[in-house]
């Protein structure tokens, strides 16, 4: 299928590490990449690639995948992380698929 | 620094066409992707489509019927027009740069950088 699935909420203590997930077919021949969307702001490229990290994104932001699932983990989470994170990748027909989204609470 | 800035209307007429226009600074038009995504109110991304190079487009199959997306490479803008627009197209439309490489074994594509963002509005 050409879906990207996402938990639609996730929380996590402050501090502690996070992972959110991504699931799709597609996964299998895309790495996926990663955005986080504050309210009222565009989203921010977070992760891309296998494992990248744009200029200015903090480290303790990283990504991985295996099989048709893409994960995305805040290892440490603080306040300023809490957002909506979406992933991204294609199917085979070039076209782009966003995940439906994860709201990420900080407790 | 690449920027993109949207601009259009923010309020559109049902059955009337959506126009926008992103604006790109910092770095040529040409030679890269360029795509339209939006975000219905309190509701997910929706990727539109995507140019390239003013040859090559490919647009979501739930909107290609009405979609289309263009390039002025002299004015380093590229366009989207939605026609018969309904209050479901009512949402902020951002544009991105599309990037993206593929090794023997697996791909990547990714968004980065988006422009603030436009709301588009659609009511009578």
């Amino acid at each position: 299928s050409s879906e990207l699935t996402q938990d639609p909420a996730v929380s996590v203590a402050l501090g502690q590490t996070v992972r959110i997930t991504c699931r799709g077919d597609s996964l299998r021949k895309y790495y996926a990449s990663w955005y986080q969307q504050k309210p009222r702001q565009a989203p921010v490229l977070v992760i891309y690639g296998k494992n990248n990290r744009p200029s200015g994104i903090p480290d303790r932001f990283s990504g991985s995948s295996s099989g048709n699932t893409a994960s995305f983990t805040i290892t440490g989470a603080q306040a300023e992380d809490e957002a909506d994170y979406y992933c991204n990748s294609r199917d085979n027909s070039g076209n782009h698929l966003f995940g439906g989204g994860t709201k990420l609470t900080v407790l | 620094q690449v920027q993109l800035q949207e601009s259009g209307p923010g309020l559109v007429k049902p059955s009337e066409t959506l126009s926008l226009t992103c604006t790109v600074s910092g770095d040529s038009i040409s030679g890269y992707y360029w795509s339209w995504i939006r975000q219905p109110p309190g509701k997910g991304l929706e990727w539109i489509g995507y140019i390239y190079n003013s040859v090559s487009t490919n647009y979501n199959p739930s909107l290609k019927s009405r979609v289309t997306i263009s390039v002025d490479t002299s004015k380093n803008q590229f366009s989207l027009k939605l026609t018969s627009v309904t209050a479901a197209d009512t949402a902020v439309y951002y544009c991105a740069r599309d990037q993206g490489y593929c090794t023997n074994t697996i791909c990547s594509g990714w968004f980065d950088p988006w422009g603030q963002g436009t709301l588009v509005s659609v009511s009578s």
